[in-house]
């Protein structure tokens, strides 16, 4: 089955200690992107990925890191966790520029305390 | 930036009513996506829209691109309970980026 599978799904942690919410796709996509949704502030762009070893950020990275060393996988890494970062965070990957709609995963739901 | 105004932000429609809800970009998109998202899922691709004047339909959903490109609509015949959620509007602008703008969605409440 066609698919963006999250981990983990929820996710509890206090300020300061570095966490990393994997992301993979079987759908060979080359564009990969993470977001995340607030309330009344809709989704919003993380981090975006063309191809491997290609990232670029979008509209609210301050505090994220991202990594794409193989097609498939596009870990979100949060260096050190703030109560501002709690949120639900979406990775969505699609077939290339321009090419084709976004699919998203599950959902991440963080919390840090 | 760009951003698109979806409204309404909430509808509550009684089972088997007809439902519209609308996106407007101050830019031209060349690409028009309409998804859903259900409460603890992400949101999961209904209709994808690539030419002005598009009318396309997923069962009882029908979305159209606007000719002036800047605009789109989506509309939901005879609701179902099932069909409770919120329901964005994306779209992709001209030059070939990749880059999504998202509505803030549009919070659909059906009473059986």
């Amino acid at each position: 089955e066609a698919q963006v599978t999250q981990n983990p799904r929820y996710l509890i942690t206090v300020t300061g200690k570095k966490l990393t919410v994997t992301c993979s796709q079987n759908m060979n996509h080359e564009y990969m992107s993470w977001y995340r949704q607030d309330p009344g502030l809709g989704l919003r762009q993380i981090y975006y990925s063309m191809n491997v070893e290609v990232t670029d950020k979008g509209d609210v990275p301050e505090g994220y890191k991202v990594s794409r060393k193989e097609k498939r996988n596009f870990p979100l890494i949060l260096e050190s966790p703030s109560p501002n970062q709690t949120s639900l965070y979406f990775c969505a990957s699609s077939f290339g520029v321009g090419e084709g709609e976004q699919y998203f995963g599950p959902g991440t739901r963080l919390t840090v305390t | 930036g760009q951003q698109l105004n979806q409204s309404p932000q909430s509808m509550f429609i009684q089972e088997g009513e007809d439902v519209s809800m609308n996106c407007t970009s101050s830019s031209i998109f060349n690409t028009w996506l309409w998804y859903k998202q259900e409460p603890g899922e992400g949101p999961v691709l209904l209709i994808a829209l690539y030419k002005a004047g598009e009318l396309t339909s997923n069962g009882r959903l029908t979305a159209q691109f606007g000719i002036t490109r800047k605009d789109s609509f989506l509309n939901i015949s005879a609701s179902i309970p099932s069909d409770v959620g919120i329901y964005f509007c994306a779209g992709r602008a001209q030059g070939g980026s990749e880059k999504l703008v998202f509505g803030k969605g549009t919070k659909l409440t059906v009473n059986p």
